[in-house]
């Protein structure tokens, strides 16, 4: 089945760690995107990339690195700099960056030790 | 800049009630995409419809409708007779440009009571 998966569900930082997470699709989809969510809260957009090799800032990405090696992978590290990065993170793709809609993951939810 | 607001945060109801998701928007963009999105406890998004600036006519799927109204900038979501597995949260949301940047409401979160 065609999808789009995030590992690890639940992950834990140290103070002072960098932590990546894993999101890998098979939709053949070009745009891929990182988001963060916080309880009660809606998403915000962390980081997005409409092909490979090439991705852009959203609101909140301070703190986040991303790569886009590989048309199917998106992986997002969380820096130290990250001061608060206790959320919920998913990731989507969509098969044209001309809104259409967005295929989601499960999510990983990062907590801090 | 965008905005989507769902003043409602949490909804509770009785199974076999109809309910109504309220969300309003702003942009100053006269082309933009309106999404409402279904999260279930596992966690992930469920694309429920999308909705351009220029189709004001009201959409039934279902149990499910929506009402989207220029003049008022709001996309109201109605579940008719709700069941139990409607429980979730619910995500309004904005897109006005190339790159389906999505700006999303904070939420609603329904819990349909047997």
């Amino acid at each position: 089945d065609g999808g789009i998966t995030q590992s690890p569900k639940y992950l834990f930082r140290k103070e002072g760690q960098n932590v990546t997470l894993s999101c890998e699709q098979n939709l053949n989809h070009d745009a891929m995107y990182w988001y963060r969510q916080d309880p009660g809260q809606g998403l915000r957009l962390i980081y997005y990339s409409q092909i490979v090799n090439d991705f852009q800032k959203g609101d909140i990405a301070e703190g986040y690195s991303v790569s886009r090696e590989k048309k199917e992978s998106f992986p997002l590290t969380v820096t130290s700099a990250q001061k608060n990065p206790t959320a919920f993170y998913l990731c989507a793709s969509t098969n044209r960056a001309t809104n259409e809609k967005l295929f989601f993951g499960s999510g990983t939810q990062l907590s801090v030790l | 800049a965008q905005k989507v607001t769902q003043a409602q945060t949490e909804i509770s109801v009785v199974e076999k009630e109809d309910v109504t998701l309220d969300c309003v928007y702003e942009t100053r963009d006269t082309t933009y995409y309106l999404f409402w999105y279904k999260q279930p406890p596992s966690g992930e998004l469920v694309f429920l419809i999308r909705r351009n600036s220029f189709d004001e006519q009201n959409e039934i799927s279902g149990r499910y409708s929506w009402n989207f109204q220029k003049s008022t900038s709001s996309f109201n979501f109605t579940i008719t007779a709700s069941q139990v597995v409607d429980s979730a949260v619910y995500f309004c949301a904005l897109s006005v440009r190339a790159g389906n940047m999505l700006t999303f409401g904070g939420g609603t979160r329904l819990m349909v009571k047997p």
